[in-house]
């Protein structure tokens, strides 16, 4: 078990770019969350796959925001046109609906927009 | 809607000292709680959780926090706090009844500890 798994772990941007973020969750994990940490704030939900399907959305996400889990393992998080605003810490994390209730988190990516 | 509040940006403790970090949840049913630790330029990590049955639960570290209802409190304490406590706690709440789903976190509390 080699635990959750962000990548890349920094990533610096032009405003208007796009950017991709992976997440491997632990491996009999059926559940992904993704959620957003501004400094000094904790972390925000901003959506969760169980297996492929995507069951919640957060009205956070704005239409710029598209994740994907295609086949029930890792995910994408993509962000399209960026914005200085989003420059933050994307973390991800997975749990064994179930099973048990907590979540497991990855190191994070850490998103700076200039 | 649930929310999570959290008294206290930034507590200083001595080493050896008590450690008390609070937290207080608004929800119409009592979710499942949780306290993780966050380390500079780190993810989360689990400390403990309180799902059901015993209301007083002990995580890693030393650490251990109690459940009230009546309060609806979720507080964390150590007896003594050592250098490496040094970090920020987050309390989190999700929904009881969805097998757990998103995590609704608190602001934070940054513990620092004087030797």
């Amino acid at each position: 078990d080699t635990g959750v798994s962000q990548d890349p772990r920094h990533k610096i941007t032009k405003r208007g770019q796009n950017v991709t973020f992976r997440c491997d969750p632990i491996s009999e994990h059926n559940r992904l969350y993704w959620y957003r940490q501004t400094l000094g704030q904790g972390p925000e939900f901003l959506t969760y796959f169980q297996n492929e399907a995507q069951l919640e959305k957060s009205r956070l996400l704005s239409d710029r925001f598209s994740a994907e889990r295609p086949k029930g393992s890792f995910s994408t998080l993509e962000i399209q046109r960026t914005e200085q605003g989003d420059s933050a810490m994307y973390l991800c994390a997975s749990s064994f609906a179930g099973l048990t209730y907590e979540q497991y988190f990855g190191p994070g990516t850490r998103l700076t927009v200039t | 809607a649930q929310s999570v509040t959290q008294l206290g940006s930034h507590v200083s403790v001595s080493e050896g000292a008590l450690v008390l970090l609070r937290c207080n949840y608004s929800s119409s049913v009592p979710p499942y709680l949780f306290w993780y630790v966050q380390y500079p330029n780190q993810g989360l990590q689990l400390l403990l959780k309180y799902t059901t049955g015993a209301t007083l639960v002990k995580g890693i570290n030393g650490f251990e926090a109690e459940f009230k209802k009546s309060e609806t409190s979720f507080h964390l304490t150590k007896p003594s706090a050592h250098m490496s406590d040094a970090a920020e706690y987050f309390c989190a709440v999700s929904e009881r009844g969805n097998q757990g789903g998103k995590l609704i976190f608190g602001q934070g509390t940054e513990l620092s500890v004087k030797p």
